[in-house]
């Protein structure tokens, strides 16, 4: 089945910098690869998600990237904010009908003010 | 759009009891839902898979007889704990979805057995 691997667990930026958190997948049929943020005692938040068909997308100060042939994708959080403090989580499946999403084991992003 | 609620929000029981968990989609019609477990400063493990009208396929390792799921309608899936134990303990988090869409999460409710 799907592994995903993510890094780094924990990151610390200076606010105003840029936060990159990486991950890596096993199974080349997957195709779909979501980001949630969690803050503390919260729901996951989808913030950003790409298809294998693309190879990045952005939104504002997100973006992500694909590299399909490596097997890996990353986020790009640009301009940090302390309010983008919080746990970020990658996962990926097969975007077929009611397949499951395979998550990564989660990164503490701190941004200091 | 899309939101997903639970109730409650957070449940204390005593061991041996059983606890029921609500997830519905608010605005949307939810064709596949999942239940997760999360464990403090975890990530989300997820228990099984529930699409309305059909029975839930569970993970390995979950108990399907402790852990019972029904998905009554397009909006509404249950979770129920049963014979409750304090290692049962746990943030339960439902997820909604669409076909080939999005999940979308519910709040979480934090179970406490005593």
């Amino acid at each position: 089945g799907e592994n995903v691997e993510q890094h780094p667990s924990t990151l610390s930026v200076q606010e105003g910098d840029s936060a990159v958190i990486k991950c890596t997948y096993s199974d080349s049929a997957s195709n779909y690869f979501p980001w949630y943020k969690q803050e503390l005692g919260k729901r996951p938040q989808l913030i950003i998600d790409i298809r294998s068909n693309v190879g990045e997308k952005k939104d504002q100060r997100i973006a992500v990237t694909l590299n399909k042939t490596a097997k890996h994708f990353s986020l790009h959080i640009t301009e940090t904010q302390p309010e983008d403090s919080a746990v970020y989580f990658c996962a990926a499946s097969t975007m077929e009908y009611g397949n499951k999403l395979v998550f990564g084991a989660g990164t503490i992003l701190r941004v200091k003010s | 759009g899309a939101v997903v609620s639970q109730h409650p929000s957070r449940v204390i029981c005593k061991s041996g009891t059983s606890v029921k968990i609500e997830c519905r989609s608010l605005d949307f019609q939810a064709t596949t839902m999942f239940w997760y477990r999360q464990f403090p400063k975890k990530s989300l493990m997820l228990m099984a898979t529930s699409n309305e009208g059909s029975k839930a396929t569970y993970e390995q390792g979950v108990e399907k007889d402790k852990f019972l799921i029904n998905h009554a309608s397009l909006t509404l899936s249950t979770l129920t704990v049963t014979s409750a134990h304090p290692e049962d303990s746990s943030f339960y988090i439902c997820s909604a979805r669409v076909h080939t869409g999005p999940q979308y999460f519910g709040p979480g409710t934090r179970l406490t057995v005593t």
